[in-house]
């Protein structure tokens, strides 16, 4: 069964220092999701791609916060610089379509920032 | 602005037993509303996904009510089983835009041998 594939699964890193997360929907996915965690809470969504657009970011902080999609595959969500609030599970979801469809999940990978 | 919120926040019952979990949302404009299933450390896994049209969905032991125009939603887990342990989060998809999905804080459920 096509997966939602993530790395790294988890990532240490001091404040001020720049991380990079990476996301491979599945295939034929054209809607792609970076979503934020914080321990206890639900998943907020910080980014939505249409293929390579983005098509909501009105929660990402986008004066850290970037978000890449080139090819309408895979993409990259980057911090710059990580601030101890960003501690958090960054999430990849996919799916067919935006809005009728189940959104896949991948397994996150969970930042520290010290 | 949509608001979901899941009670109770834990919950911790025996094997066996047959249980409710709590989705109430404050905008009834919804277009759909989907049970998801997280385990420690990991991503979401949907369960049910109902539309705004219908009442119900069912899957397996799984059972998901719809009552849009008060703004609930409720998940039934018959039989609870120790592998059912997990969060349970509930989301609406907003009619509008592109659909962004809101989540609750989730149920953590702990079902005892």
């Amino acid at each position: 069964e096509a997966e939602v594939a993530q790395s790294p699964r988890y990532k240490i890193t001091e404040k001020s220092q720049a991380v990079a997360f990476w996301c491979d929907p599945i295939s034929g996915h054209a809607t792609l999701y970076w979503y934020r965690q914080i321990l206890g809470q639900g998943p907020e969504l910080l980014v939505q791609f249409q293929d390579e657009s983005v098509v909501d970011d009105s929660q990402l902080p986008k004066d850290r916060f970037s978000a890449e999609r080139l090819k309408g595959v895979d993409s990259t969500l980057k911090i710059q610089p990580a601030e101890l609030g960003d501690s958090a599970m960054y999430l990849c979801a996919s799916s067919t379509l935006p809005r009728t469809d189940t959104q896949y999940f991948g397994p996150g990978t969970r930042l520290t920032v010290l | 602005k949509q608001e979901v919120t899941q009670i109770p926040a834990a919950l911790s019952v025996p094997e066996g037993e047959n249980l409710v979990l709590n989705c109430s949302f404050t905008d009834s404009a919804i277009y759909n509303l989907q049970w998801f299933r997280q385990d420690p450390g990991k991503g979401l896994t949907s369960l049910l996904l109902i539309q705004s049209s219908q009442r119900e969905q069912t899957s397996g032991r799984l059972n998901a009510s719809l009552d849009k125009s008060s703004g609930r939603s409720t998940l039934y887990i018959a039989a609870s089983q120790p592998g059912d342990s997990a969060t349970y989060l509930c989301a609406v998809r907003a009619s509008g835009g592109y659909n962004k999905l809101i989540f609750g804080a989730g149920t953590r459920l702990a079902v005892h041998p």
